[in-house]
């Protein structure tokens, strides 16, 4: 089993869709987690921390589930510029080690 | 301010050379993480320094190599390079050391032929 494994997608919505991925993780000694999210060609960009009692930011809600050991991310009202792969970060408990997901890709369509 | 920068954006070289990244942190930030990402899949963790002190490795082998500077600067290192360096090198900042929010310079493309 993955460390962490998100599905791949690609998820293709509509604009005004919302939208939501999940991202499970191994180790449950965890204690830090993050979605990025990186362009095309780009480098990855803090989107959100996630946090016990879950984070909101706008359109976008993340939360953390430790008992089922995974973490989700809602957007709602999808724009075409949250097309992106959304990769979540997880800390391999204990440590300086991040281990990234390998993204799930989003397409908000017109 | 300045975000993280790298250096080179762009480089070639052949199978057995060396290559030597650049990467200068955010100002104040005192944390360097390096991490190499090949297409389709997510970064991988290669280094992190904290204080000059290498606080975190991940599973690559002993031809990786990194350091930090008094200005908090890192380097990597590449030795004995192969095919399947080739990859985009990402260097990361963030003000501590330990799992915190980091920001990513743009990246070093690496292309061994």
């Amino acid at each position: 089993r993955k460390e962490v494994e998100q599905d791949p997608g690609p998820f293709n919505v509509p604009e005004g869709a919302t939208v939501a991925f999940n991202c499970t993780y191994s180790n449950s000694a965890s204690q830090s987690f993050f979605w990025y999210r990186q362009d095309c060609r780009k480098e990855p960009k803090l989107l959100m921390s996630v946090y016990s009692s879950g984070n909101e930011d706008g359109r976008f809600t993340a939360q953390l589930n430790r008992a089922s050991q995974y973490i989700s991310l809602l957007i709602r009202d999808s724009k075409l510029s949250d097309s992106a792969t959304y990769l979540c970060v997880v800390d391999k408990g204990g440590g300086f080690k991040t281990i990234f997901g390998a993204g799930t890709r989003l397409f908000v369509k017109a | 301010d300045a975000g993280v920068t790298q250096s080179p954006t762009h480089l070639i070289k052949t199978r057995g050379q060396q290559v030597t990244l650049r990467c200068s942190p955010i100002s104040g930030h005192k944390s360097v993480s390096w991490y190499q990402q090949v297409l389709g899949q997510g970064p991988q963790f290669i280094f992190q320094y904290y204080e000059k002190e290498e606080r975190g490795r991940g599973n690559f082998p002993d031809r990786f190599s990194a350091r930090q500077f008094p200005n908090y600067s890192s380097e990597l290192n590449v030795n004995a390079l192969l095919l399947g360096d080739s990859a985009l090198y990402l260097c990361a900042s963030s003000l501590l050391a330990g799992i915190y929010e980091q920001y990513f310079g743009p990246g070093t493309r690496l292309t061994v032929t």
